[in-house]
Order: structure tokens, then sequence, then C-alpha cells
């Protein structure tokens, strides 16, 4: 159980184009959902906090013009970069925390490698 | 917020040995501290975790321990094997709030 998955796996795109990528909870219900960052050899950079049916919270220095988050329903969020930069390529990883379950085990998609050429 | 710092950022133990990892933490009020190992290009994978309730908490050749007065806690890691080989990240967090990782620890085991 607890299951999180991630599409697209990896994503080349353009500079100045948007690309969308979907995190979804496969077995159980998630009201909150992180979106994170990490680029090679660092730690997880926490981007956004993202609550079904409401805004998303953004972590300090993280545009939320730039980094577009939707928590439309209980087992979906997106995550669109939009006007893609190179400097914006990175691996995005998503996590989802179970409605049910206690409060505190956040389960870990397998990221999405952006490439921005 | 949370700051959580993390010793040492590299580590090279010899197979079999043990490999110990430290963290500490600034906010009084965490009270949840994961540890993940983290493969190349794959996601954060849970190995342990401890609440604050706990002291000590062992998982086979894996253990975490926590000192709530010193606001740290630390990885342990017995027998290690080859295959231990990753970035382990500690992490802290109060109840439903975000995770705060730390900068992470490349363990090398050299057989």
């Amino acid at each position: 159980g607890a299951v999180v998955s991630q599409h697209p796996s990896w994503v080349i795109c353009k500079s100045g184009t948007s690309v969308k990528i979907e995190c979804r909870s496969l077995d159980f219900q998630a009201t909150t959902m992180f979106w994170y960052r990490q680029f090679p050899k660092q730690s997880l950079m926490l981007m956004a906090t993202s609550n079904e049916g409401s805004k998303a919270t953004y972590e300090q220095g993280v545009e939320k013009d730039k980094f577009l988050i939707n928590h439309a329903s209980l087992t979906l969020s997106t995550l669109t970069v939009t006007s893609a930069h190179p400097e914006d390529s990175s691996f995005y990883i998503c996590s989802a925390r179970d409605y049910a379950g206690g409060p505190y085990e956040q389960y870990f998609g397998p990221g999405t490698r952006l490439t921005v050429t | 917020g949370e700051n959580v710092e993390q010793h040492p950022s590299t580590l090279s133990v010899q197979e079999g040995d043990s490999a110990v990892i430290k963290c500490t933490y600034s906010d009084s009020a965490s009270n949840y501290f994961p540890w993940y190992k983290q493969e190349l290009g794959k996601r954060p994978q849970l190995i342990i975790d401890i609440r604050s309730n706990v002291g000590e908490k062992k998982d086979q050749r894996i253990a975490v321990t926590l000192n709530k007065t010193a606001k740290h806690f630390s990885l342990h890691i017995t027998e290690t094997q080859p295959e231990d080989s990753a970035v382990y990240f500690c992490a802290a967090s109060h109840d439903r709030n975000k995770l705060v990782f730390g900068a992470g620890t490349i363990l090398r085991v050299k057989s």
C-alpha cells in the first residue's frame, strides 16, 4: 500500500515552454501533497505544500507564478513549470500524506527528471 | 523555522564496520524524525523513523537514537554491506507540518 506515482518520469523541453508533472496517490487519499526540487548532489528542497481544494503554500523564494500547483482531487496534484529555463532543470519529487493514516509519514513519488534545453 | 544540520557529508567505512550519521535540529516542537536512503536517480526510501516519545528504535541492522534535550538524533548502521552505499538524509517535522531535510551524507561501504 501507500504508492505514489509521478508522470512523466523524465521530460525534455525547450526554453520558454511549459511542462506539467502529475503526482498521484494510487491506493490512498492524500489531503496534503508536497513538491520538492533536488539539484545534483544536494538535498530535497521543499517548494510548496498542496492541500486538496485550496491554494498551495509556497516556500520562501519559490515563484508561485512560475511553478503552478493544482490539487484538484484527493489523489492528484500537478506541478506546471511555466516558461521553463535551463536553470529549472532539476529532479522534481512529490510526496503525499495519507488522509486516513497517522499524521507523520510521507510517501514519495519516483521523481521526474526535467531537462530544459 | 526548523533547521536541520547533518554530519558528516561523506563517510567511508569498510564492509562489516559500523556507520554513524548525526543530525541536530533547532525547533523543540519537532516530534517526528525520519531517515531516508536515496540511491542515484531514485526516490527517497524511508528506512527508519522515531517519534519524540521514544529514545531509541531498532530494526535489524539499523537503529536511531534521539536526545530531545540536546536536540540531536543519530542513525546507526551495523555490519555494513556494499548495498548500504547510498545518500542518507535525516529530516524533522512537527505533526502534519512539512519535513525539513538535512544536507545528506554520502555513505560508501568498501568491500
